[in-house]
């Protein structure tokens, strides 16, 4: 079946300083990938998404590029701030059903 | 649209107690999910409806679990009797079909069984 993995967390990093996130999947087809992103006390919120392959999703100046020949839907940001601190997860959807494969989530916290 | 709406946010009550949460999808929408997340296991799909038909309950942990969607506009996820274990924030999420859909998600209900 479907599965996202994610890197393992927590990450740690200092404002300003550039973030990489892994995510790779195992999937049948072509499915559509999305990262969410979850504040503290919150729901999880769509941060981006790539619907096929070598799309490259952006919002508030994060990016991901839908690779199949890697299976992957790596985030990066090239300027983290304090306010980007949350959990990231990395997922993706079939076009048969609405059902979303979630990966573990990565907990970031970024120091000012 | 104010997007899907749960409640309460908070819910704290005794073990042994029968506890309903609630959730009003985003309006159009055809699937209703109903996750739960803990530090332990993560995010969990429970189950998942389509037009208001249960389509995947194999997440559902126990007999105690039951979840139900008597019209489009709104789901409830009861667990009784509740247990210490049951502790942990629920999610609900409502989706569009078709290809490339996104889910939105809940501010989810925090509950505690003490």
């Amino acid at each position: 079946g479907d599965s996202v993995t994610q890197m393992e967390g927590p990450v740690t990093l200092s404002e300003e300083a550039f973030l990489t996130i892994n995510c790779t999947y195992t999937a049948t087809g072509y499915p559509s990938l999305f990262w969410y992103v979850q504040y503290p006390g919150e729901g999880l919120q769509l941060l981006l998404k790539a619907t096929k392959a070598d799309d490259k999703g952006s919002n508030k100046g994060f990016e991901a590029t839908y690779r199949k020949e890697t299976t992957s839907f790596h985030l990066e940001k090239g300027s983290v701030q304090v306010s980007d601190s949350a959990v990231y997860f990395c997922a993706l959807g079939q076009t048969s059903g609405s059902r979303l494969t979630f990966g573990e989530g990565t907990q970031l916290t970024v120091n000012p | 649209d104010a997007g899907v709406i749960q409640s309460p946010r908070h819910e704290v009550t005794e073990m042994g107690q029968e506890v309903t949460l609630r959730c009003k999808p985003i309006s159009g929408h055809d699937y209703l999910f109903w996750y739960r997340q803990t530090m332990m296991r993560g995010l969990e799909l429970l189950i998942y409806f389509n037009n208001n038909v249960p389509i995947d309950d194999s997440g559902m942990p126990e007999d105690r679990f039951s979840a139900k969607m008597p019209n489009a506009s709104f789901s409830t996820l009861k667990i009784q009797p509740s247990e210490p274990r049951d502790s942990a924030v629920y999610f609900c999420a409502s989706s569009l079909s078709g290809r490339n859909t996104e889910a939105f998600f809940g501010q989810g209900t925090r509950l505690t069984v003490v």
